[in-house]
């Protein structure tokens, strides 16, 4: 099976703008959820999505949000970015519908704010 | 609330010398537990996971894990470390709020 792919790899903004990074997960994966890796913060949970609702979401301001298509594909969008927002963008995704399962995750949308 | 401590930034071993990195969870429930290695600009692999049964679990790379329920720790160990595993370790807590919680990380050099 093809592992969790996300798009674009690279990516380079300025404030104020907005971007949106998708998410394509492992054939079969109905789970994904979207992940901030700073040096300084570390691995912080942005959000998760199962059948296109949002079950659980993490202390980021509002102007994170995600969504999740009937394929299971995911999106995040981030507006009016901010220096703070570069990072490195992790989308990770899992097969059960309740419960921790393990999550796969992919190589990451690094986000760099100018 | 759930939170991860690896005590260890950064440590250096020696190729062949054996290796134990920490950590320790707070959960409220059962958790489960699962240690990632990231090599540099890549994202996260997985080694282990422990979500019941046996309490030492093997993982690939000829990595294992014990989880220790009295001492709330799940360490992560190798036997004979080659330079290949220079990377940077997570350790991860999770349960069925469906997020995970992740330490800050150990950065592994490993010395030829």
């Amino acid at each position: 099976k093809a592992g969790v792919t996300q798009t674009p790899r690279y990516l380079i903004k300025t404030r104020g703008q907005q971007v949106t990074l998708s998410c394509s997960p492992i054939s079969g994966h109905r789970s994904v959820s979207w992940y901030q890796q700073t040096p300084g913060q570390g691995l912080q949970f942005l959000f998760e999505y199962f059948s296109e609702t949002q079950r659980n979401k993490g202390n980021f301001p509002g102007r994170f949000s995600g969504r999740q298509f009937s394929n299971s594909r995911s999106e995040m969008n981030v507006s009016t970015l901010e220096l703070g927002d570069s990072a490195l963008y992790l989308c990770a995704s899992s097969p059960l519908s309740q419960g921790q399962e393990t999550q796969y995750f992919g190589p990451g949308t690094r986000l760099l704010v100018l | 609330a759930q939170s991860v401590t690896q005590p260890d930034i950064h440590i250096t071993v020696s190729e062949g010398a054996s290796l134990e990195l920490r950590c320790n969870y707070s959960y409220g429930a059962t958790p489960y537990l699962f240690w990632y290695v990231q090599s540099p600009g890549q994202g996260l692999q997985l080694l282990l996971k422990y979500f019941s049964g046996d309490t030492l679990v093997q993982g690939i790379k000829g990595f294992e894990a014990e989880f220790k329920r009295s001492q709330s720790s799940f360490n992560l160990r190798k036997p004979s470390v080659h330079w290949s595993d220079a990377a940077e370790y997570f350790c991860a807590v999770g349960g069925s709020n469906y997020k995970l919680t992740f330490g800050k990380g150990t950065l592994l050099t490993v010395n030829p």
